[in-house]
């Protein structure tokens, strides 16, 4: 297993079009997260799933962004309409939970989109 | 979750210690302390966790103490390749995971020739 992976890593697209990228997980995790992050800021949660139930949504994904995790293996991450504010890094991470014992994220190496 | 204060950067130069400080007064009873490491144009990468006291691996060591609203997380003799952001992060990894937790803006850590 050679951990997270996210395709594509860069995405350049116009404003209007819709977007999705993919997320690929460690095999075994249980968890997995999609946060958002822009230029000089930390991570921001998203959204994540355990196994393919979608347990939590911030308030920071609008209606415009939907995420999915089918049969709890791979997720991807769709934007509709991309707006200029929309530009950031998206990353994915993923987690084993065993129990109710959280054993830590791994994260992958991001995709980065740019609206123009 | 516990709201986490960092310095915003820190230099030093190569050869030297390192020791970054996280507060959080709120920590609490069941929260553990991670820090993760961050280099351009890629996730955060597991550092160093511990409850209290101190935690030493191969890459750093993370001083907490008793009141555990502080801790310090120290690299030693840092290299050009140690320059990046550090996050301090707080949170229950009992509790059912560490879901939605804040980042903040972390340190970023300049390594100089």
């Amino acid at each position: 297993d050679t951990g997270v992976s996210q395709d594509p890593r860069h995405k350049i697209t116009k404003r209007g079009q819709n977007v999705t990228f993919r997320c690929d997980p460690i095999s075994e995790h249980n968890r997995l997260y999609w946060y958002r992050q822009t230029l000089g800021q930390g991570p921001e949660f998203l959204t994540y799933f355990q196994n393919e139930a979608q347990l939590e949504k911030s308030r920071l994904l609008s209606d415009r962004f939907s995420a999915e995790r089918p049969k709890g293996s791979f997720s991807t991450l769709e934007i509709q309409r991309t707006e200029q504010g929309d530009s950031a890094m998206y990353l994915c991470a993923s987690s084993l939970i065993s129990g109710r014992v959280d054993y830590g994220y791994t994260f992958g190496s991001g995709t980065r989109l740019t609206v123009v | 979750l516990a709201k986490t204060t960092q310095p915003i950067s820190m230099d030093s130069y190569e050869g030297q210690e390192v020791n970054i400080t996280c507060s959080h007064n709120n920590i609490a009873t069941n929260d553990y302390i991670t820090w993760y490491q961050q280099f351009p144009s890629q996730g955060p990468r597991f550092i160093i966790q511990g409850y209290k006291t101190k935690v030493t691996n191969e890459v750093a060591s993370l001083f907490i103490p008793a009141d555990r609203k502080s801790s310090t997380l120290s690299l030693p003799r840092v290299s050009l390749s140690d320059t990046a952001v550090y996050y301090c992060l707080v949170g229950d990894p009992n509790s059912g995971g560490y879901q939605k937790v804040t980042f903040g803006t972390g340190t970023k850590l300049q390594v100089i020739p």
